[in-house]
């Protein structure tokens, strides 16, 4: 079982939309939560972490974590056309880094 | 705004070459890592770096691989006897702390293995 699984998507949605994006995790042990957006030819840049479970807001970003699921979810209010991008979970034990494969989102304006 | 550079953006290589790829940290960040990102695939953690040593690093990480902080700013990876399959972008990253939310990633370098 891979440490990480993400839908790869395509997502494609329009201008204002909420996007949900979704990731489940296999080991208990994992502490940290990351959210990363990767636009074409670029560095993962990271968009919003967190450490426990339930919800943190940062704007029209909300990172949700559920640890007795082992499922942590991104969701992106009023969606933009500069949203479009690759959105990488990542999850964090000790000082490794695992990713998911990232899900690649379009927003139609 | 401070950001990690990397060098080259493209590197082109034959097989069994090796190749040392740069990346020029934060300045203030003291620790250091290294991902793969093949074509199409997951980034992949390689390798995080401390005090001039390995603190972590995957199964990816072989005798293939090493790391290096040459001097105050640099820090490399070389790539011994590259194969096909090592063609991939690899970003370098940095953060001041471990696992925080300040881990800030380079423009990656393209590895091409011919």
């Amino acid at each position: 079982q891979k440490e990480v699984e993400q839908d790869p998507g395509p997502l494609s949605v329009p201008e204002g939309a909420i996007v949900s994006l979704n990731c489940t995790y296999s080991n208990s042990a994992f502490q940290y939560f990351m959210w990363y957006r990767q636009y074409s030819r670029k560095g993962p840049e990271l968009l919003m972490y967190t450490y426990s479970s339930g919800n943190k807001e940062d704007g029209r970003f909300t990172a949700q974590v559920d640890k007795s699921s082992k499922y942590i979810s991104l969701f992106i209010r009023d969606s933009q056309p500069s949203d479009s991008a690759t959105y990488l979970c990542a999850i964090v034990t000790g000082n490794q880094f695992y990713f998911g494969t990232g899900t690649s989102l379009t927003v139609i304006p | 705004e401070p950001e990690v550079t990397q060098t080259p953006s493209h590197q082109v290589t034959q097989m069994g070459q090796e190749v040392i790829l740069r990346c020029v940290p934060i300045s203030n960040h003291l620790y250091f890592y290294w991902y793969r990102q093949i074509l199409g695939q997951k980034v992949e953690f390689l390798v995080s770096f401390y005090n001039n040593e390995i603190s972590e690093k995957s199964e990816i990480f072989d005798d293939q691989f090493s790391v290096e902080r040459p001097d105050g700013s640099n820090f490399t990876l070389k790539i011994r006897s590259t194969k096909l399959e090592d063609s991939a972008m690899y970003f370098c990253a940095s953060s001041p702390d471990r696992a925080t939310d300040t881990q800030y990633f380079g423009p990656g370098t393209r590895l091409t293995v011919l």
